[in-house]
């Protein structure tokens, strides 16, 4: 167990619809990270938010937002959903926001677009 | 753009018998080298990480093997366990280099047979 939680763990819905998935990270931990992962496109880096600021940006559509509360906790908003945003969503967090600052993972949440 | 190319996509392996993992990437900026396990069903977890200023570090029946040269990077599970089966993801940063965000390689999937 990392200490990330993620809910919910899995999400169905239909295109065209808006979604919210919640992340809770590591007990000091600042830093939080949001990751796409699916069969063709493997891991990739959505977005970081630091102490509640954005950090640094990845590859996220502009129909996805996302922020970082006074607890620090994470919502990640997936809106106008497509077929393709089928994916598996991570959170990680961790301590400091470099990028040599280890990150660790929450358990996801699935996400079906119908 | 796939900035980290993994290889081979599937691995599969005896027990006893050394796993090996292979990584390039291109951006001489990267300076930040992690591999990550993620088994079916949950997050990634950092298994063990390398700076360029070392050409290999060992933790336990892992080690990496660093070539700053030919820009790669390996991953090396000596007397594999059917509990190693899981899949593999090397990634790289440039947090030197302001750049935080881990770009991962595509994974590759291992099995350990019994």
């Amino acid at each position: 167990d990392s200490g990330v939680t993620q809910t919910p763990k899995h999400l169905i819905t239909a295109t065209g619809q808006r979604v919210t998935l919640r992340c809770s990270p590591r007990s000091g931990d600042l830093s939080v990270y949001w990751y796409q992962q699916s069969l063709d496109q493997g891991l990739q880096f959505l977005i970081q938010y630091y102490n509640g600021e954005e950090r640094a940006k990845g590859n996220i559509l502009e129909r996805f937002s996302a922020q970082q509360f006074p607890d620090l906790h994470s919502e990640l908003n997936l809106s106008s959903l497509e077929l393709g945003d089928s994916a598996l969503y991570f959170c990680a967090s961790s301590v400091a926001p470099s990028g040599d600052s280890a990150q660790y993972f929450g358990p996801g949440t699935r996400l079906l677009v119908l | 753009q796939q900035q980290v190319k993994q290889s081979p996509q599937s691995l599969i392996v005896q027990k006893g018998g050394i796993s090996i993992i292979n990584c390039a990437y291109e951006n001489t900026a990267f300076d930040y080298f992690p591999w990550y396990q993620q088994f079916p069903g949950k997050g990634p977890a950092l298994l063990i990480a390398i700076r360029p200023d070392v050409s290999e570090k060992k933790e336990g029946r892992f080690t990496i093997s660093f070539n700053k040269s030919a820009k790669q990077f390996s991953l090396h599970i000596m007397d594999s366990q059917p509990g190693d089966s899981a899949t593999y993801f090397c990634a790289a940063s440039s947090p030197q280099g302001g750049s935080e965000k881990l770009v991962f390689g595509k994974g590759t999937k291992l099995t350990v047979n019994p």
